[in-house]
C-alpha cells in the first residue's frame, strides 16, 4: 500500500542547531506541503511543491526551507532552530486537481530547548 | 481570500448523543469542501468530502451537506461513539486559480464520555 513517513517521530534539538525533518511518499504525487500545528491555531502552511524543483512559501515559511531532488521526498530545514519552532510538524502530499484531496504522514514531535 | 471558520470546541457529549460540527466557508470559486479527521497521536485523514453544491457525503456514520446558499458544510452524525473522540477540521480546496493547496479551520476537539 502507498503511504507517506516521516522521520524522526520525536526530536529533541537545542536553540540554534540544524534540523531537517524527512517526509517520504509512495504514492507518486506531485504535490507535497509541511504544517505545523500549535494549539489555538491549527494548521499553518510552511511550503510547499507541486513538483521536482518546485518549492513555495506558505503562511509560517520563516526559519525554514525545504528542497524537491525527486517526486518521493521533501525533507523541511530549520536553518537556525527556535525556541518558538517547538511544534508538531505534519508532511502531506496529494494528486491535485480533480483529485485533490492531501494524504498526511503521522508527525513529527520537535521540543527545541 | 478564501477561508473556513468552524466552532470552537472542546465539544463534550455522551455516548449516542446527536453531534453538530458547524463550518462556514469564504471562497471566491466553487470549492470543493472536506471533513477531516485526527485521532489522538495521528496525523489528519480524510472523512468526507463533497464537490458541488446540494451533495452530500458521508462516511463512518457522519455526514456533512454542502450548503451554497448558506455557506455552510455542518459535520453531523446521529449517534455518537467512544471512539468519535478526536480532532476535526473542516477545510476547503478552491482550484479556480488551479491551485491544488488546501485551506483548514482550526479545529474542533470533540470528546466523548461512556
Amino acid at each position: 500500500d502507498a503511504e507517506i513517513t516521516q522521520s524522526p517521530r520525536h526530536k529533541i534539538t537545542e536553540t540554534g542547531r540544524q534540523v531537517t525533518l524527512a517526509c517520504h511518499q509512495t504514492w507518486n504525487h506531485n504535490n507535497m506541503f509541511w504544517y505545523r500545528q500549535d494549539l489555538g491555531h491549527g494548521l499553518r502552511l510552511i511550503h510547499y511543491s507541486y513538483g521536482v524543483q518546485d518549492t513555495n512559501k506558505g503562511e509560517v515559511s520563516d526559519g525554514y526551507s525545504v528542497s524537491r531532488s525527486n517526486t518521493e521526498d521533501l525533507p523541511l530545514t530549520l536553518e537556525s532552530a527556535a525556541s518558538s519552532q517547538t511544534s508538531v510538524y505534519f508532511c502531506a502530499s496529494s494528486e491535485g486537481g480533480t483529485k485533490n484531496i492531501q494524504y498526511f504522514g503521522a508527525g513529527t514531535r520537535l521540543s527545541v530547548l | 481570500g478564501n477561508s473556513v471558520t468552524q466552532m470552537e470546541g472542546p465539544v463534550t457529549l455522551s455516548e449516542e448523543a446527536f453531534l453538530t460540527i458547524n463550518c462556514t466557508y469564504t471562497a471566491t470559486g466553487y470549492p470543493s469542501l472536506f471533513w477531516y479527521v485526527q485521532y489522538p497521536g495521528e496525523g489528519l485523514q480524510l472523512l468526507l468530502k463533497a464537490t458541488k453544491a446540494d451533495d452530500k457525503g458521508s462516511n463512518k456514520g457522519f455526514e456533512a451537506t454542502y450548503r451554497k446558499e448558506t455557506t455552510s458544510f455542518h459535520l453531523e452524525k446521529g449517534s455518537v461513539q467512544v471512539s468519535d473522540s478526536a480532532v476535526y477540521f473542516c477545510a476547503l480546496s478552491d482550484q479556480m486559480n488551479r491551485d491544488d493547496k488546501i485551506i483548514f479551520g482550526k479545529g474542533t476537539r470533540l470528546h466523548i464520555l461512556p
